[in-house]
């Protein structure tokens, strides 16, 4: 089974505006993180966030929000107020502790920001 | 503040060559990792390192081999290069505590003939 699943290949959001990108895990273990990546066109790898399994507060960094929905097993992506440069590759990861701190990534999200 | 350096960057192999993608970290992170990253699989990990002299396979581990002498070092080797090894290479590493996030080099993007 898939331990990150990303649902959605390509996203389009108009400039401005808010878009959620969605994220689902699989695991049984009771400690883990749950993190966001951006990966430009240029290639390189930018962390966004970080969400632990026993935070009892949603994530925020900026523009990023992780709507974290542990019964649900969700780990969303906000971003508000899109900007043209929010144009990436968006990926899901966690890291289980009980797997010796792995980190499994979902597929990825094409996010495009229309002007 | 070099963080996670690999090179080459850019690699053109013809199949049954071998060759080393080399990876080095200054952050003293125990945890090194390499994956490889393909149109619509994400990263995949090929082999990972909890600590100097400590290596064990991930998910795709065939054809690549490993070895972790020292903290700083983890290079990924290809034994004999084949047309589905090619792929964008990413070495990472992380601290391994609770909020530690993964750290990237800059990608290895290999081409197999």
């Amino acid at each position: 089974a898939q331990k990150i699943t990303q649902t959605q290949p390509g996203m389009f959001v108009q400039e401005k505006e808010a878009v959620t990108l969605d994220c689902t895990y699989d695991t049984s273990d009771p400690s883990y993180g749950l993190f966001w990546y951006k990966q430009p066109s240029s290639g390189e790898m930018i962390f966004l966030i970080y969400q632990g399994s026993y935070d009892q507060q949603n994530a925020t960094e900026g523009r990023y929000s992780l709507n974290f929905q542990k019964a649900r097993k969700s780990a969303n992506l906000v971003i508000s107020a899109s900007q043209l440069g929010d144009s990436a590759m968006y990926f899901c990861a966690m890291r289980e502790t009980n797997t010796g701190n792995q980190f499994y990534f979902g597929t990825g999200t094409s996010l495009t920001v229309i002007p | 503040n070099a963080g996670v350096t690999q090179t080459p960057k850019f690699q053109v192999l013809k199949t049954g060559q071998s060759m080393t993608l080399q990876c080095a970290q200054d952050m003293n992170h125990e945890y090194m990792s390499w994956y490889r990253q393909d149109p619509g699989m994400g990263l995949r990990l090929i082999h990972y390192s909890v600590g100097a002299g400590i290596t064990d396979q991930g998910e795709v581990p065939n054809g690549y081999n490993v070895s972790r002498s020292t903290t700083e070092d983890f290079p990924l080797r290809l034994l004999s290069a084949a047309p589905s090894q090619t792929s964008v290479y990413f070495c990472a590493s992380h601290s391994g505590g609770p909020t530690g996030e993964l750290f990237f080099g800059e990608g290895s993007r290999l081409t197999v003939l």
